[in-house]
């Protein structure tokens, strides 16, 4: 069965700086793939998906991520962080024909 | 365009009592979900409906039964409630299996 590993529960970092958010999942046979963002006591939010093509894709807020089918992995990245985007991020993945899977989450705090 | 809905936004029960949290989509989306969200365990599906009249059980169905009553609206209910029942609810929806739309939650405490 499909699962999702977010190594890192929490990722501090000072504003302007670059940050990676690390997920890894176990299946990648006909894999979509996903980045939501959570802000405190809201819903989440799509940043941006991967469902085919290009491997590299870029969302919203300045996000983008990698599809890595040998490392199996769909990394986060921004080069410049805002405060605005202290949240939590989750990654989600789903094969074709099943449901969604959620990681653990990842905590960005930035700090000025 | 109000996207997802959800009521209530906050609710406390006692253990035992019952109760039915509401959410409602104006996207004309075929599926709808159900997702309870706890501390350092993500989201967890609990029941999902792919389309108007059939429903299917996700990963914690356990204590929980839904009603997909149309197209626009779909159901959690608890019939007695427990403690391990305290969390964060979100209700989602999708057009098209990919990806999905989340409503502002419920947050439930079962003392």
């Amino acid at each position: 069965a499909q699962s999702v590993t977010q190594l890192d529960s929490q990722v501090p970092v000072f504003e302007e700086a670059p940050v990676e958010l690390r997920c890894n999942y176990s299946s990648s046979v006909s894999v979509y793939l996903f980045w939501y963002v959570q802000y405190p006591n809201q819903g989440l939010q799509l940043l941006l998906k991967y469902l085919s093509g290009s491997t590299l894709v870029k969302g919203i807020n300045g996000f983008e991520a990698e599809f890595n089918k040998s490392q199996t992995s769909f990394h986060l990245r921004k080069p410049s962080v805002h405060i605005s985007d202290t949240a939590e991020y989750f990654c989600a993945v789903r094969n074709r024909g099943d449901k969604l899977i959620f990681g653990t989450g990842t905590r960005l705090q930035v700090f000025p | 365009n109000a996207g997802v809905t959800q009521t209530p936004k906050f609710q406390v029960l006692k253990t035992g009592q019952s109760m039915t949290l509401q959410c409602a989509q104006d996207m004309n989306h075929n599926s709808m979900y159900w997702y309870r969200q706890d501390p350092g365990m993500g989201l967890r599906l609990i029941y999902y409906s792919a389309s108007e009249g059939t429903t299917d059980k996700g990963e914690v169905p356990n204590g929980y039964n839904v009603s997909r009553l149309n197209k626009r609206e779909f159901s959690l209910r608890l019939e007695s409630a427990a403690p391990s029942q305290t969390s964060v609810y979100f209700c989602a929806s999708s057009p098209d299996n990919y990806e999905q739309y989340f409503g502002p939650g419920t947050r439930l405490t079962v003392t």
